[in-house]
């Protein structure tokens, strides 16, 4: 079966500019999770989707949101971007219930 | 395909003695291997991480053995604590944040 996609898998953005990453989770995945990969800080969790509703939130101010729509996939959204947010963004997808997460290969976001 | 497995679902200790969290890997560009703890209903939270030059990594109460040759690393906790039920993922770097592989995760029950 398809795995997790993710588009695009490289962007470039300018300081202030905003941008969409969009997320594909595996057929019959309900839950949608998007995470921050820098080197220094690791894997940061940023919001969990289920079933259209965000269900839990990390730590990221509120230039950061998402949203996931009927067919689960979801779309993350960064507002007047920094030169901060440059990172890999992951999403990962699993079903209801079980804990083996599937992730998607990233997106790579270069804010310059 | 999965390059990074954790091919124990679960496991089940009790407090105050060892837990040892396995995972297997098939890529030998991965350079760098961190695990990662999860609560439910949170995001994962960065644990405890290896460069490839290394063979063991400690941090308190967990350490990180990695064995190149075989392609296996593993997590000591000793000694083990109830609080530290969760699920345990195990991840690979290749290159600079280019490629990130997740294992399917490990749920730990430390029993009282």
């Amino acid at each position: 079966k398809a795995g997790v996609t993710q588009t695009p898998r490289y962007l470039i953005k300018t300081r202030g500019q905003q941008v969409t990453l969009s997320c594909s989770p595996i057929s019959g995945h309900r839950s949608v999770s998007w995470y921050q990969q820098t080197p220094g800080q690791g894997l940061q969790f940023l919001f969990e989707y289920f079933s259209e509703t965000q269900r839990n939130k990390g730590n990221f101010p509120g230039r950061f949101s998402g949203r996931q729509f009927s067919n689960s996939r979801s779309e993350m959204n960064v507002s007047t971007l920094e030169l901060g947010d440059s990172a890999l963004y992951l999403c990962a997808s699993n079903q209801a219930g079980n804990y083996g997460y599937t992730f998607g290969s990233g997106t790579r976001l270069t804010v310059v | 395909d999965q390059q990074v497995k954790q091919n124990s679902p679960s496991l089940s200790v009790q407090e105050g003695r060892i837990s040892i969290l396995n995972c297997d890997y098939t890529n030998s560009m991965f350079d760098y291997f961190l695990w990662y703890k999860k609560y439910p209903a949170e995001g994962p939270t960065f644990l405890i991480s290896i460069s490839s030059i290394k063979d063991k990594n400690e941090d308190g109460r967990f350490t990180v053995f990695l064995n190149k040759s075989a392609k296996h690393l593993s997590l000591h906790i000793v000694p083990s604590q109830p609080g530290d039920s969760a699920v345990y993922f195990c991840a690979a770097l290749a290159g600079y944040f280019n490629k990130f592989y997740f294992g399917s995760g490990t749920k730990l029950n430390v029993k009282p």
